[in-house]
């Protein structure tokens, strides 16, 4: 269902590391999702998007993995650098304009 | 990607004053408008749903008559936090989507309320 305000789990990797974020859906109906980045005191920005009938997607240095069996979803960064410092959100899209929104993980990389 | 503004980006007001925030598409219409407010170091959550032409839909413990919201062109919504108080401090997030299924944020207003 929506998100609530639970405080945000923190993920550290070192630079040039590769990062895995993962996110857990709640409606197995959802059909589109999307992964967001959001700086501190920045509204969130779009990565990369996945529709149901996809396993996985990949954009530039990102990955979209998504696993409906399980109802999960992550984001891999390749060679994550300093600006990939962030909060990221997963979004799921369960009516045609309801979108609900995973807690956030907050990424800090580390130099 | 599609770029949403927001103004303004900060505002500073007295207790019981009301605060109106505009969130604008710039190069799209915007058929759908969201509104979602954020407090430090947690996720986004979302207040309503707004048509462009017809009335808001809140979310659930959102009243409606504190956060008035108008839609009124394909490029426009606003946000109205009537008789703000201090617990009415956040910061608030405007997404617009078109007929296109992602949604694009804009950056935000921080309201303080004193």
């Amino acid at each position: 269902g929506e998100s609530v305000g639970l405080h945000l789990p923190t993920l550290s990797v070192q630079e040039g590391d590769n990062s895995i974020i993962n996110c857990a859906y709640s409606n197995s109906a959802s059909d589109y999702f999307i992964w967001y980045k959001q700086e501190s005191g920045k509204g969130p920005q779009f990565i990369i998007d996945i529709r149901s009938n996809m396993d996985k997607r990949q954009g530039q240095r990102v990955t979209v993995l998504l696993n409906k069996t399980v109802k999960h979803l992550s984001l891999q960064i390749a060679a994550t650098q300093p600006g990939d410092s962030a909060v990221y959100f997963c979004a799921e899209r369960f009516t045609g304009n309801q979108f609900y929104f995973g807690t956030g993980t907050s990424l800090t990389v580390i130099p | 990607g599609a770029v949403v503004s927001q103004h303004p980006s900060w505002v500073i007001c007295k207790s019981g004053t009301s605060v109106k925030i505009e969130c604008r598409s710039l190069d799209f219409q915007a058929t759908t408008m969201f509104w979602y407010r954020q407090f430090p170091k947690q996720s986004l959550m979302l207040m309503a749903t707004s048509n462009e032409g017809s009335k808001a839909t809140y979310e659930q413990g959102v009243e409606k008559d504190k956060f008035l919201i108008n839609h009124a062109s394909l490029t426009l919504s606003t946000l109205t936090v009537t008789s703000a108080h201090p617990e009415d401090s956040s910061f608030y997030i405007c997404s617009a989507r078109s007929d296109q299924e992602t949604q694009y944020f804009g950056p935000g207003t921080r309201l303080l309320v004193l």
